[in-house]
């Protein structure tokens, strides 16, 4: 089945940093959504991105979908204390949502 | 507007028993979709449900099963507990398909000793 895998696992960086976290599939996605979720929370919705090439930015975050939609980023800018939390991608096409396993970012101030 | 609600926040019971769940969907939203979320990992796709239907489920046992009611609001059922059911199940709800953006709810954390 499909397998929608996210890279890295964790990723340690110090304040003001630059962060990526990678997401890829393993068939062509449909639709992509980032979520973060902060410890203790629960997922909050960030974006989607629907069209090939699409690159959205919603301020210090910048969201990439590939060319062919078989893989997606989101690369944060200036990391701060308030960006620590796990990122997941999913894909949101069919009838399912196939979530990645998320990048879980930790920001050392 | 009031947010996507769950209960009970936590939930202890022991082997072989059974564990209800419930969520109370945005108002407005038609589609409730649960999941599991073990400690520590990320979120594994349960079911959704829409107007009244179940329209997908993922890779687990029969055990698991819910339903959804006229209001949308829904309820999911795990049957003879195991301890690696021990997670926290995440309700979700959006405008009907999951193109759109899923809001969660807090979660119910269940402990299965």
């Amino acid at each position: 089945g499909q397998q929608v895998m996210q890279i890295p696992q964790y990723q340690h960086v110090q304040e003001g940093e630059d962060f990526t976290t990678y997401c890829n599939s393993s068939t062509t996605l449909s639709n992509i959504q980032w979520y973060k979720q902060r410890p203790g929370g629960h997922p909050v919705f960030l974006i989607q991105l629907v069209k090939s090439g699409e690159v959205k930015k919603q301020k210090r975050l910048t969201f990439q979908f590939g060319e062919a939609k078989k893989n997606s980023s989101l690369h944060i800018t200036a990391t701060q204390t308030t960006d620590v939390g796990t990122y997941f991608c999913a894909d949101t096409g069919g009838f399912k949502t196939i979530f990645g396993a998320g990048t879980r970012l930790f920001v050392k101030a | 507007e009031a947010g996507v609600t769950q209960s009970p926040t936590h939930l202890i019971k022991t082997r072989g028993q059974q564990a209800t769940l419930r969520c109370s969907p945005i108002s407005g939203h038609t589609s409730v979709y649960w999941y599991q979320q073990a400690l520590g990992l990320g979120l594994q796709f349960l079911l959704w449900y829409d107007e009244g239907e179940e329209r997908n489920r993922g890779n687990f046992p029969p055990r698991f099963s819910g339903r959804q009611f006229p209001n949308y609001s829904s309820e999911l059922n795990v049957n003879a507990l195991e301890l690696e059911d021990s997670a926290l199940y995440l309700c979700a709800s959006s405008l009907r398909t999951s193109k759109y953006e899923q809001f969660f709810g807090p979660g119910t954390r269940l402990t299965v000793t």
